[in-house]
């Protein structure tokens, strides 16, 4: 059960788009659209920001979008804020043994 | 609100066993499936066993199967992971989290707990 395939980290500035990338196979990412996104922050336990490629929960900023082409899913988070600033995992769901996998995640620092 | 406490974490030697509990609360236990999710220190997510709404079906990962036991009791509205033969490489910061919605919502976690920290060591 390998990892998604997340860069470790990006940077943007207050204001600007950023884009987080994860990379999978065509038995999870690829394959289907159940792809979702976490933040989070130190010490804290993750948030679900985004389901099914490219739905919000309630209550979740529209600030934050997602989208798949292939095996690669994409997080994007325009007008960057200082609060954004977190760790950043996708998750699959995965046709292998496992059910759910997630990506090594990405460190979002806002300069 | 929907509430998660995990307990029953601790410093457990190699080859040892733990049960981790997990209480539910502000909404309906049964009707959901559950996931353990770990985080090793200053390490990534990694997604450890599922179980569903009725305890019907468990899923594990590759990593734990044949070691670990998800259960819940819907009675008590507690989630359990039973951990035997544990490795160095279980310690870890673990998490039970709730489904979104029944269906294709089981592959999302909408809640999670504070988490509980299981330390193997000698």
């Amino acid at each position: 059960q390998s990892a998604l395939t997340q860069p470790a980290s990006v940077s943007g500035s207050p204001g600007q788009s950023i884009t987080v990338s994860c990379t999978g196979t065509s038995s999870d990412v690829g394959g289907y659209n159940y792809v979702s996104w976490y933040q989070q922050h130190p010490g804290k336990a993750p948030k679900l920001m985004i389901y099914d490629v490219s739905n919000r929960p309630s209550g979740v900023s529209n600030r934050f979008s997602g989208s798949k082409s292939g095996n690669t899913a994409s997080l994007t988070i325009s007008g960057l804020q200082a609060e954004d600033e977190a760790d950043y995992y996708c998750s699959s769901y995965t046709s292998s043994s496992a059910l759910v996998v997630f990506g090594g995640g990405t460190k979002l620092t806002v300069l | 609100q929907v509430q998660l406490v995990e307990s029953g974490g601790g410093v457990v030697q190699p080859g040892g066993s733990l049960r981790l509990s997990c209480a539910a609360s502000g909404f309906t236990f049964s009707s959901y499936g559950m996931h353990w999710v770990r985080q090793a220190p200053g390490k990534g997510l990694e997604w450890v066993a599922f179980i569903r709404y009725d305890g019907s079906n468990k899923d594990y990962a590759d990593s734990v199967k044949g070691r670990f036991t998800i259960s819940k009791d819907n009675s008590r509205n507690t989630l359990f992971l039973q951990m035997n033969s544990l490795r160095g490489e279980d310690t870890a910061v673990y998490f039970c989290a709730k489904t979104y919605y029944y269906g294709s919502g089981i592959y999302y976690l909408d809640n999670w707990g504070q988490g509980t920290l299981v330390t193997v060591s000698s």
